[in-house]
């Protein structure tokens, strides 16, 4: 049982240039997000998708784009990747999104912008 | 907004002892659920215990404890005798019953068991 599996797991990029991370999830969930980590922040909420062709924004947008063209799926994107990018992405999924559901986090991806 | 405050940054305790770390929230919500979120080393978010609003009784997970003060917003998490597994991030989380509200965290505190 995979859970949730985030590709790549390290990337270096450089200043302007574009990437996608993949998010995938093997539990029929309904809900995905993608959070970003960073040192003395906790986590926050980038973008989240509440079913299959939706997606919403979460806290912290700007300068990422979100597909969820299949359930399963969940991909992030960064157009042109920027230093303030630099930091730990994760991918959740959870089945609802009623409290006494948990969200399924995947093991992260670290990304650099240099 | 709700928000979710650790207000240490970092705790440590010697093996087989005790360990307590705060978590505040704010909230005018009546209805919500409480998280506590281990992340070792390897960066896996682990779901430690959880806590429902309208539950007087504090859970309980094996070592794993929490002093729920609802009329506080306190959410304390205790961990009795320490192993050195333990050390990890602590990230307290907070989400409302119901709606298209998502996951709130706090900013973690790092805990180090010492041997």
């Amino acid at each position: 049982n995979a859970g949730v599996t985030q590709t790549p797991k390290f990337r270096v990029l450089k200043t302007g240039q574009s990437m996608t991370l993949l998010c995938a999830q093997d539990m029929n969930h309904e809900y995905m997000y993608w959070y970003r980590q960073d040192p003395g922040m906790g986590l926050r909420l980038i973008h989240y998708s509440v079913g299959e062709g939706t997606t919403a924004k979460g806290e912290v947008p700007d300068g990422y784009n979100v597909s969820r063209l299949k359930k399963q799926n969940f991909l992030l994107g960064l157009e042109s990747a920027a230093p303030s990018q630099t930091s730990v992405y994760f991918c959740a999924s959870s089945y609802s999104w009623q409290g006494n559901q948990p969200q399924h986090f995947g093991d992260g991806t670290r990304l650099s912008i240099l | 907004a709700q928000t979710v405050t650790q207000s240490q940054p970092e705790m440590s305790v010697q093996e087989a002892e005790t360990v307590t770390l705060s978590c505040t929230y704010d909230t005018s919500e009546s209805d919500y659920y409480l998280f506590w979120y281990k992340q070792p080393p390897s960066r896996q978010m682990i779901l430690v215990i959880r806590q429902e609003a309208y539950k007087q009784q504090n859970a309980t997970e094996n070592r794993f404890s929490v002093n729920f003060q609802k009329a506080a917003k306190s959410f304390s998490l205790k961990i009795s005798d320490s192993q050195l597994g333990d050390a990890a991030m602590y990230f307290c989380a907070y989400k409302t019953r119901s709606g298209n509200t998502p996951l709130v965290f706090g900013k973690g505190t790092r805990l180090s068991v010492i041997a």
